[in-house]
């Protein structure tokens, strides 16, 4: 699987966006692109995920460069709730394909 | 209805001691994980059943021992207790094929005295 870059700590004014990115050069053609967040201590939770195409749902928004060597989650309007470290994680699917965790980004959203 | 659940939610053990932590899930997945998280926040994986089969076997110690009784269930034993077992350690589950979502119970706190 693919190596992921992403800044160590963010911070985001509550009510605004919060643009997270993440930096996958080496990824395969067949690779997805996954985000996932982990809220203090709890278990983490699956956000969105895309191959190619950009894609939004209930929680947020993903934008994949068109070389998807990158990618942008986005949180349209950044809420305390939304205070937890971040993860993108690029992964083949598959039964033997393994969802690895690296150090993600801390995401402080502030009043 | 919790969808992946994991028992028990703290365990708290002196070194030495077996343990086992359980997990269920009613999604339906046909595959199953454990997870560790140590005290430096790093989540790694250590094992994977999928329809009970054993699929992904990280470098774990021997001690720890998993068991898939059916689809819905994956335990794990943990023999001869260390300190350094102390962690929280997660149980998901996912669905290969379907986007292959990982849903994460809430973790089982353990503490090695």
């Amino acid at each position: 699987d693919a190596k992921t870059t992403q800044p160590p700590s963010m911070d985001c004014a509550e009510g605004r966006a919060a643009n997270l990115p993440c930096n996958h050069s080496t990824i395969s053609g067949n690779e997805y692109v996954y985000w996932y967040r982990q809220i203090h201590s709890q278990g983490p939770q699956y956000i969105i995920h895309g191959l190619k195409n950009n894609e939004t749902n209930e929680m947020a928004s993903l934008i994949i460069t068109e070389d998807r060597k990158s990618s942008t989650l986005i949180l349209p309007h950044a809420t305390l709730r939304d205070t937890a470290v971040y993860y993108c994680i690029v992964r083949y699917t598959g039964t033997a394909s393994k969802l690895t965790f690296g150090t993600g980004t801390r995401l402080q959203v502030t009043l | 209805d919790t969808a992946v659940s994991q028992t028990p939610k703290y365990l708290v053990t002196q070194m030495g001691n077996d343990k086992s932590i359980k997990c269920e899930q009613n999604l339906g997945h046909d595959t199953m994980y454990w997870y560790k998280q140590d005290s430096k926040k790093f989540l790694k994986i250590m094992f994977s059943y999928n329809n009970k089969e054993l699929i992904i076997n990280e470098t774990v110690p021997n001690r720890f021992s998993p068991k898939s009784p059916d689809k819905a269930h994956l335990n794990l034993h943990i023999n001869s207790l260390e300190l350094g077992d102390s962690a929280v350690y997660f149980c998901a589950s996912s669905q290969v094929g379907t986007g292959e979502r990982y849903t994460f119970g809430s973790g089982t706190r353990l503490t090695v005295v």
